[in-house]
């Protein structure tokens, strides 16, 4: 069964830290693996697109990797921001005409 | 995130009525989803199209309907037999390949 499990489900940090959230997933055939952003009662915003032969892919203090092998995915967050809380979400994009399967999210919370 | 659009932004609608939350895109997706997510929850998927009048039930489809006439439109009907819809409530699209999906703004909907 295609699945995307993330870790932690919620996260603390305080301002200025660092962090790094986990995707695995089982999704076959595999095409890209995106993470969204997503604020509070808002609409998910694409963050970072990986493909299979890409490894690391950063966007501002955000900074993907992707180990194809082993099917994991992190997403790493420098000296945090209090506009970083927010749920971040791993999406896998399977090949052909499949459907997009979601992880359930990592809820982080930054604090001053 | 990219042209789709949901309206309305907040819903209010008494118990035991039907209700069509609106989602349209511009972008030439042949795929889009309805998602609905609980406060502190993950996204859970509740129909998908990958073609015009054609559907498939997501995990969560009990009490909802869909129609796919358009390529550009996929309205969400929350009809009386959903026990418990009140919900923020996303819609998405990507293109035939997976290779880019966004997401709209989202509806909450609030049952009285």
């Amino acid at each position: 069964k295609n699945q995307v499990e993330q870790s932690p489900q919620s996260l603390i940090i305080l301002e200025g830290k660092n962090c790094t959230l986990q995707c695995n997933y089982t999704v076959s055939p595999f095409s890209n693996l995106r993470w969204y952003k997503q604020d509070t009662g808002r609409g998910p915003v694409s963050l970072t697109i990986m493909t299979f032969s890409e490894n690391t892919k950063s966007n501002g203090r955000y900074t993907a990797t992707l180990d194809a092998d082993t099917k994991q995915s992190s997403l790493h967050i420098t000296a945090s921001q209090l506009s970083d809380s927010a749920s971040y979400i791993c999406v896998v994009l399977p090949g052909g005409y499949n459907k997009l399967i979601f992880g359930a999210g990592t809820r982080l919370a930054v604090h001053p | 995130d990219g042209g789709i659009t949901q309206s309305p932004k907040y819903l209010f609608r008494k118990e035991g009525q039907n209700v069509t939350l609106s989602c349209e895109q511009n972008l030439n997706h042949d795929a889009m989803y309805w998602y609905r997510q609980d406060p502190g929850q993950g996204l859970r998927l509740i129909y998908y199209s990958q073609i015009v009048n054609d559907f498939q039930k997501g995990d969560i489809a009990e009490g909802y309907s869909v129609s796919r006439e358009k390529k550009e439109s996929f309205p969400l009907t929350v009809t009386s037999a959903q026990k418990n819809p009140t919900a923020f409530y996303l819609c998405a699209s990507s293109s035939v390949t997976n290779t880019e999906a966004f997401f709209g703004q989202g509806t909450r909907l609030t049952v009285v």
